[in-house]
């Protein structure tokens, strides 16, 4: 079991430029979730799946950001435009139903 | 207004020492963990706990609900129990956790 497994471990983007950060979810789990974790705002709930289907992404800007996940295997969370408040890390969880989350290692972006 | 708060913000122990961790929130929940992210930032589920007192080696969980409230209570701490130690709120089948700032919790020899 390798875990969750996100990728690229450290983005770092120009603004205005897109960012697309990917997460494999732990084989067998149904639900994905993301979160942003910055100093001032601490960890911040964006949107979750279950079986694949979007559930609820009340966390998410509406505008720039979207998140996919069109198979089981992996999901994507995408923001266009990138602005430097975007800096964050992006931490990727699944759960098999046991409401315990497992993180991936998270990815690190860095917008100029 | 926040609706989880936990304390001690920092902690500094000494080797062996024991220490208790709070976390308090302000709205009803069915669901509660707690996690501890490593100094290099990977987040590790420690305890799902919405009720009652939990146990895992060194580690008691105590949560109860009609006070909102739970504890940590790290026993005989160990240098690599350095982290911080983070608790989240939700509802039962809601992943929509809120989590506290967190307790950056560092154990000197």
């Amino acid at each position: 079991n390798a875990g969750v497994i996100q990728t690229p471990r450290h983005k770092v983007t120009g603004k205005g430029q897109e960012a697309t950060l990917w997460c494999e979810p732990i084989s067998g789990h149904s639900a994905v979730f993301w979160y942003r974790q910055t100093i001032v705002q601490g960890l911040e709930f964006l949107t979750y799946f279950r079986n694949q289907a979007p559930i609820d992404d009340s966390g998410m800007p509406k505008e720039r950001f979207s998140a996919q996940m069109p198979n089981q295997s992996h999901s994507t969370l995408k923001i266009q435009s990138t602005q430097p408040q975007d800096s964050a890390v992006y931490l990727c969880a699944s759960s098999g139903g046991q409401n315990t989350l497992y993180f991936g290692a998270g990815t690190r972006l860095s917008v100029l | 207004g926040q609706q989880v708060q936990q304390s001690p913000a920092s902690l500094v122990l000494q080797e062996g020492e024991n220490a208790e961790l709070q976390c308090n929130f302000s709205t009803s929940l069915n669901s509660m963990q707690w996690f501890y992210q490593r100094p290099e930032g990977s987040l590790v589920s420690l305890f799902y706990n919405p009720s009652g007192t939990k146990q895992s080696g060194r580690l008691t969980s105590t949560t109860v609900i009609k006070e909102r409230r739970s504890s940590l209570h790290i026993s005989s701490s160990q240098i690599t129990d350095s982290g911080t130690y983070l608790c989240a709120i939700g509802r039962t089948g809601n992943y929509k956790y809120v989590f506290g700032a967190g307790t950056r919790l560092k154990v000197i020899a």
